[in-house]
């Protein structure tokens, strides 16, 4: 069964730097992109970015460009979103998602991961 | 980049059919047949509904079908039932693998 398990709900402070993670299982890892969608508290989908694992090439939504950085080991299947510095207005859900192979949509996602920023 | 536009809300009646437009740009919609669209119950992640504009994944329902005219994307919901009550967002292809989501659509079942 193909799967992607992301890491647990973080609590974290402005200025504080972060690291979550997504983890595939049950396919070649490094032969399908994987990109990360924000969602709000109470608001819609918005596509941040993706990535190659098999070459680390990486694209960004200009919305989040130098606002978060996209990133993949592919010695363990995992596939990562970083902030430098969160600000309260990240605090968000954040889901990963394998882009299909050969096609455009994405399938399947993440269980999610809960990113709250409070002073 | 700029959200695809779709309506805030939908409704209809049990047994009834809806559709939900999106309308994005040349740069997207109506330059890809690459539209794919997802339901999203309250706290669950979104699931694939529809892909590459019409094609339903194994598992979802022959009531969920998906067309494209020119720079705007449907899915219609035939034979509405209570469980089809989500939020659906679409999602196309923008070029350079980058991509753009709905502003998303809540269905409600009258």
């Amino acid at each position: 069964e193909v799967q992607l398990v992301q890491s647990g709900a973080e609590v974290k402070k402005p200025g504080e730097s972060l690291k979550i993670s997504c983890k595939g299982s049950g396919y070649s890892f490094t032969s399908y992109w994987i990109g990360w969608v924000r969602q709000m508290p109470g608001k819609g989908l918005e596509w941040m970015g993706i990535i190659y694992p098999g070459d680390s090439d990486t694209r960004y939504s200009p919305s989040f460009q130098g606002q978060v950085t996209i990133s993949a080991d592919k010695s363990i299947s995992t596939a990562y979103l970083q902030w430098s510095s969160l600000k309260a207005s990240d605090t968000a859900m954040y889901y990963c998602v394998r882009r299909s192979g050969g096609g455009d949509w994405f399938d399947p996602w993440g269980q999610g991961t809960l990113v709250t920023v409070s002073s | 980049q700029s959200a695809l536009t779709q309506p805030a809300s939908v409704s209809g009646s049990p047994g009834q059919s809806i559709t939900i437009s999106c309308t994005g740009t040349s740069s997207d919609v109506g330059s890809y047949n690459l539209v794919s669209w997802y339901q999203q119950h309250p706290g669950k992640a979104p699931k694939l509904m529809i892909y590459e504009g019409s094609k339903r994944p194994s598992g979802v329902s022959n009531r969920f079908s998906g067309s494209k005219s020119g720079n705007t994307a449907s899915l219609t919901i035939s034979g509405l039932q209570a469980e089809d009550e989500a939020d659906y967002y679409c999602c196309s292809y923008a070029g350079s693998s980058t991509f753009v989501f709905g502003t998303g659509t809540k269905v409600t079942v009258l």
